[in-house]
């Protein structure tokens, strides 16, 4: 079991706006960053979101991260059939010194 | 371009062992921690290890403690993990991945299946 919380899945229509959240404690998200993953099928794991709300160059502004406390959310607007992927959150914990994954979440485009 | 390219990855009877290596290229290698992860069949991601820049340091995820061991040789621009005692549940692919807190840069991961 993830000690960072995500649901499991999630899902829209072409257009509309998905959140994902991701809950932690006090010694992962509550002082440190969060990152979010973008993992299309068969492929390697990308970079979303660096620094709780940063986008790499390359990712459309669509993308969007913020955190507050010990919760982080990933908000996708304009959702297309293309980000139909699973979606990872991660977090340095200080206590543990490891980094820390959410479980995914799976977003499907209906 | 940032490049990670692992190899290594194989079929092993459990209780064996094996190296993981991992090719980087595009920076400057001995100034970023670098980490690996894992990914069990239709499972999510799994931290493992990460080692700092000047190897003088390292994190192990409590289920390959005493088992794994990260390490790089900055000379080459490489990053290793050893594996021993391998169980099934150490089937995954594995990704070689550049820092630690907050990874920016993935392999393309190499597969490491445990059976006999």
């Amino acid at each position: 079991q993830s000690v960072l919380t995500q649901p499991p899945s999630a899902s829209g229509t072409p257009g509309q706006r998905v959140t994902i959240s991701c809950s932690g404690s006090s010694s992962n998200i509550g002082s440190n960053y969060v990152y979010w993953y973008q993992q299309l099928p068969g492929t390697a794991p990308k970079l979303l979101i660096s620094r709780n709300n940063q986008r790499p160059s390359g990712v459309p502004d669509r993308f969007s991260g913020s955190k507050s406390g010990t919760s982080a959310s990933l908000a996708i607007s304009g959702l297309r059939s293309e980000d139909e992927a699973d979606y990872y959150c991660a977090a340095w914990d200080d206590r543990l010194s490891n980094l820390l994954f959410g479980g995914g979440t799976k977003v499907t485009v209906l | 371009e940032v490049q990670l390219l692992e190899s290594g990855g194989g079929l092993v009877q459990p209780g064996g062992s094996l190296r993981l290596s991992c090719a980087a290229s595009g920076f400057t290698f001995s100034s970023y921690a670098m980490s690996w992860v894992r990914q069990a069949p239709g499972k999510g991601l799994e931290w493992v290890s990460v080692i700092h820049g000047n190897g003088g340091t390292t994190y192990y995820t409590d289920s390959v403690k005493g088992r794994f061991t990260i390490s790089r040789d900055n000379s080459k621009n490489t990053l290793y993990l050893r594996l021993n005692s391998l169980t099934a549940e150490d089937t995954a692919v594995y990704y070689c991945a550049k820092e630690q807190r907050g990874i920016d840069y993935w392999g393309q991961g190499t597969l490491v299946t445990v059976s006999s």
